[in-house]
């Protein structure tokens, strides 16, 4: 069974730019959750979709968006780039609509110049 | 104060030693509760969740609930060097059990031969 993968896997953007990363759930995994991972914070929640519909969103501005597809891919977009958004982004899929019990894939590496 | 806190480390065991991670949380309204695993380079890799007070035991890992005293504890039996690795303590957002988990901020295992 394939695991969650994530493209690109390493992208290099300068300031003001957009950038869109894509995820790819385990089959049958309905339930898309998007982390955003730095040195400095940690792990942090930015978004997670169930069948389409945003169900929670972490406290990121709005130049961070979602979007998840009826085949439970999703993508997510960061609109005018800043030297802070430099990080791993990662997606986890779940199985269900109740569990916290992620799968990770290997994430986005994306590094703002 | 951190909503979910987790001594950096690094903790350093030898080989076939027991490790014992600990972890609290602020919220007291969540129910769910996860270790998961990072390898350096690698994304999170979920090994143990539980949801009731009391002890969960798999192989060499047992967690253990204390809802009462908002603590969350792994112990790792036997530990060998492949368990070097950061270690990362999650708590779901409030009573909400979904992909919306508050991460602390790891803490790292050495486990030496």
């Amino acid at each position: 069974k394939a695991g969650v993968t994530q493209t690109p896997r390493y992208l290099i953007k300068t300031r003001g730019q957009q950038v869109t990363l894509s995820c790819s759930p385990i089959s049958g995994h309905r339930s898309v959750s998007w982390y955003q991972q730095t040195p400095g914070q940690g792990l942090q929640f930015l978004f997670e979709y169930f069948s389409e519909t945003q169900r929670n969103k972490g406290n990121f501005p709005g130049r961070f968006s979602g979007r998840q597809f009826s085949n439970s891919r999703s993508e997510m977009n960061v609109s005018t780039l800043e030297l802070g958004d430099s990080a791993l982004y990662l997606c986890a899929s779940s199985l269900g609509s109740n569990t916290g019990e992620l799968f990770f894939g290997e994430g986005s590496r994306l590094t703002v110049l | 104060q951190k909503e979910v806190e987790q001594n950096s480390g690094p903790l350093s065991v030898p080989e076939g030693a027991i490790a014992s991670l600990n972890c609290t949380y602020s919220d007291r309204g969540s129910q769910s509760f996860f270790w998961y695993r990072q390898y350096s380079g690698k994304s999170p890799e979920l090994i143990m969740s539980i949801y009731s007070n009391g002890d969960k035991e798999d192989g060499r890992f047992t967690a253990q609930l204390n809802k009462a005293s908002q603590y969350v504890s792994l112990l790792i039996r036997d530990s060998q060097p492949s368990d070097s690795a950061t270690y990362l303590c999650a708590v779901t957002h409030g009573s909400s059990n979904t992909g919306k988990l508050i991460f602390g901020q790891g803490t790292t295992l050495q486990v030496k031969p």
